[in-house]
């Protein structure tokens, strides 16, 4: 099983431009997550996804977009990337037992926005 | 809403010595998580800690939960080097989410 994977690892945007990362887990979850990382500030909650054809704002969601058409795939869309959005991109999936939510996490993207 | 807080938020360790990292939040969770990230590396869970009392160890980790007091620690004996890393716990929030603490990043020296 290849568990999360995450495509691509690194990309390099022009202000303005867009992009959709995707991210593809092998494991059936049935919850899938996008977070960001930025030094000091931990990981934060872009949007989630609780099945397929179903998403959720997280605490961070403005400027994203996401879309879950089939349930091993979850997209993190950006329309128009802004400099604040140069961050590392975690996808996350879960299922969910006895209210445990133990999230496996993707490998990571790296965007810059310039 | 959930709130986690994590201290220190830095630790220089010297190796062979111990050491804990506080893990506070705000509200009742369920149930309390302990992730390892390496540099540049995704991350990767470590325990998950499922009622009051609970405790977990793997080599020279232990994780412990007190639902009475909101805390949970993840105590460090006897450092090494390989446990360099930053460290996160999280708990759990409405609707399936984790919410996490900052992180706190340990580096063990010599």
């Amino acid at each position: 099983n290849a568990g999360v994977t995450q495509t691509p690892k690194f990309r390099v945007l022009k202000t303005g431009q867009s992009m959709t990362l995707l991210c593809a887990q092998d494991m059936n979850h049935e919850y899938m997550y996008w977070y960001r990382q930025d030094p000091g500030m931990g990981l934060r909650l872009i949007h989630y996804s609780v099945g397929e054809g179903t998403t959720a704002k997280g605490e961070v969601p403005d400027g994203y977009n996401v879309s879950r058409l089939k349930k091993q795939n979850f997209l993190l869309g950006l329309e128009s990337a802004a400099p604040s959005q140069t961050s590392v991109y975690f996808c996350a999936s879960s299922f969910i037992r006895v209210l445990i939510y133990e999230q496996y996490f993707g490998p990571g993207t790296r965007l810059t926005v310039t | 809403e959930l709130k986690v807080e994590q201290n220190p938020l830095f630790l220089s360790m010297q190796e062979g010595k111990n050491y804990t990292i506080y893990c506070n939040y705000s509200t009742t969770s369920d149930r309390l998580y302990w992730y390892r990230q390496d540099p540049g590396k995704s991350l990767e869970s470590l325990f998950v800690l499922l009622s009051n009392g609970a405790v977990k160890q793997e080599g020279r980790l232990m994780a412990s939960l007190d639902t009475k007091a909101r805390l949970s620690t993840l105590h460090i004996t006897a450092a090494v080097h390989d446990l360099s890393a930053t460290y996160f716990c999280a708990g759990n929030d409405q609707g399936g989410k984790l919410i996490f603490g900052q992180g706190t990043e340990l580096s063990v020296k010599p």
